[in-house]
């Protein structure tokens, strides 16, 4: 079981529609992280919060608005999405910013898969 | 040129047979190095980190480093039908985010 949740698993949204994801973690960890991931390539790295702070904001276009209510929560607010941005987003955590421990152990939840009609 | 560089694949390899997926990178400060598993339609799930020249043992799995040639490889020995899955080369440069490779899809038959 991973130890990192995200909900929902599956979400169908229409463009003009406003909805968000959630991620939960209780491993303690101090960085958190939004990727995006289609179909058959590497995972994205669109935001990186160290100690609830944004560190990272990968020139995310601005109908993609994170936030870190606290240490274990993370969301991502979605508004008015083009049906490019259907893909799956993965959230994970490490116990510390990777760019300051050098280790590159991420925790993925199991990611949202999220349709944008 | 892509900073991270794997085969697409699919590599397809008996059941029992020694798998060996390749990645190189261009970095030459990175000094950590890393192997992601990803099962079809699952997340991705940490299975080898490396950061000394030479190679790494866990289980059936080796992780090689070669950093003269920014050359990491994994070797899969006894493969399963289980192990069927995207793997996903991850380096890390200095002061950076991880950076991940495009993936190679491993295909086992049984």
């Amino acid at each position: 079981d991973t130890e990192v949740t995200q909900t929902p698993k599956h979400l169908v949204m229409g463009m003009t529609n406003k909805k968000s994801l959630k991620c939960e973690q209780h491993m303690g960890h101090r960085a958190m992280y939004w990727y995006k991931q289609k179909a058959k390539k590497p995972p994205e790295l669109m935001f990186v919060y160290s100690y609830e702070k944004l560190s990272i904001n990968e020139s995310v276009p601005s109908r993609f608005s994170p936030e870190c209510p606290n240490s274990s929560l993370l969301n991502l607010h979605l508004h008015a999405l083009q049906p490019e941005d259907s893909a799956l987003y993965l959230c994970a955590s490490s116990q510390d910013s990777i760019i300051a421990s050098g280790t590159g152990e991420l925790f993925f939840g199991e990611g949202s898969r999220l349709t944008v009609l | 040129q892509k900073e991270v560089e794997q085969n697409s694949g699919p590599l397809s390899v008996p059941e029992g047979a020694i798998a060996s997926l390749n990645c190189t990178y261009s970095d030459r400060g990175s000094q950590s190095f890393f192997w992601y598993r990803q099962y079809s339609g699952k997340s991705p799930e940490l299975i080898m980190s490396i950061y000394s020249n030479g190679d790494k043992e866990d289980g059936r799995f080796t992780a090689q480093l070669n950093k003269a040639s920014q050359y990491v490889s994994l070797l899969i020995r006894d493969s399963q039908p289980s192990d069927s899955a995207t793997y996903l080369c991850a380096v890390l440069p200095p002061g950076n985010m991880l950076t991940f490779g495009g993936g190679t899809r491993l295909m086992v038959k049984p």
